[in-house]
């Protein structure tokens, strides 16, 4: 069973416009959540991460939003490019056994030029 | 250059004939990971390491084996692999800091077929 749910499975946006995926977490108490992008044919690297003392952190086009009671977080990548395009994966490590990180179903992001 | 390494990157196999895929970093890594990744499923965690001859069960280690016997190399074994056990695979490797992982790095993973 997933413990952390991730939506949509898939997005398709114009070029300039905004990504949003969203991520959701039960149960378990998690305290670092980090974003992956996988190209086609390489391994997923690290995008962006967040710790759960903040409620937002950015980077460049990329930010995440991190909700503590609401158990939600979420990665918005502002003026998508065709080189966004990519699966991008939320993870969540659990504070009670880190070496477990918890990845979501990935969600599929193609820019349109 | 930095980086994790994994053999082979494809491999086509029967069920029952056993089989290693090696992952190797260069890193002075502590902490190791086995992932499969599956469609709609994600990556699932089949095992994990922090450091030499210490080894752990993730998520899916069922039909899997692991060892750690140096601190670079870390390798999957399947004694009997069946077609569920086909997948990407992918080792991913991670300083320990503060008690917790850093960021992982993963290999170029490795697509398996089990007829």
């Amino acid at each position: 069973q997933q413990q952390v749910k991730q939506s949509p499975q898939s997005l398709i946006v114009q070029k300039g416009g905004i990504s949003i995926i969203n991520c959701a977490y039960e149960n378990t108490a998690f305290d670092y959540f980090p974003w992956y992008q996988q190209f086609p044919g390489k391994g997923p690297a690290l995008l962006i991460a967040i710790r759960p003392d903040v409620s937002e952190k950015k980077e460049g086009r990329f930010t995440i939003s991190f909700n503590k009671s609401a158990k939600q977080f979420s990665l918005h990548i502002m003026d998508s490019q065709p080189g966004d395009s990519a699966t991008y994966f939320c993870a969540a490590q659990p504070t009670d056994s880190w070496g477990k990180l918890q990845f979501g179903a990935g969600t599929q992001v193609v820019v349109t030029p | 250059e930095a980086q994790v390494t994994q053999n082979p990157r494809y491999l086509i196999t029967v069920t029952g004939k056993k089989l290693t895929v090696t992952c190797s970093q260069n890193m002075n890594h502590e902490y190791m990971s086995w992932y499969r990744q599956d469609p709609g499923l994600g990556l699932r965690q089949i095992y994990y390491s922090m450091n030499v001859e210490v080894t752990d069960k993730g998520d899916v280690p069922e039909g899997y084996k692991v060892s750690r016997k140096e601190k670079r190399n870390f390798p999957l074994i399947l004694e009997s692999p069946s077609p569920n056990q086909t997948s990407l695979y992918f080792c991913a490797s991670s300083l320990i800091l503060a008690g917790s992982t850093d960021t992982q790095y993963f290999g170029p993973g490795t697509r398996l077929t089990v007829l």
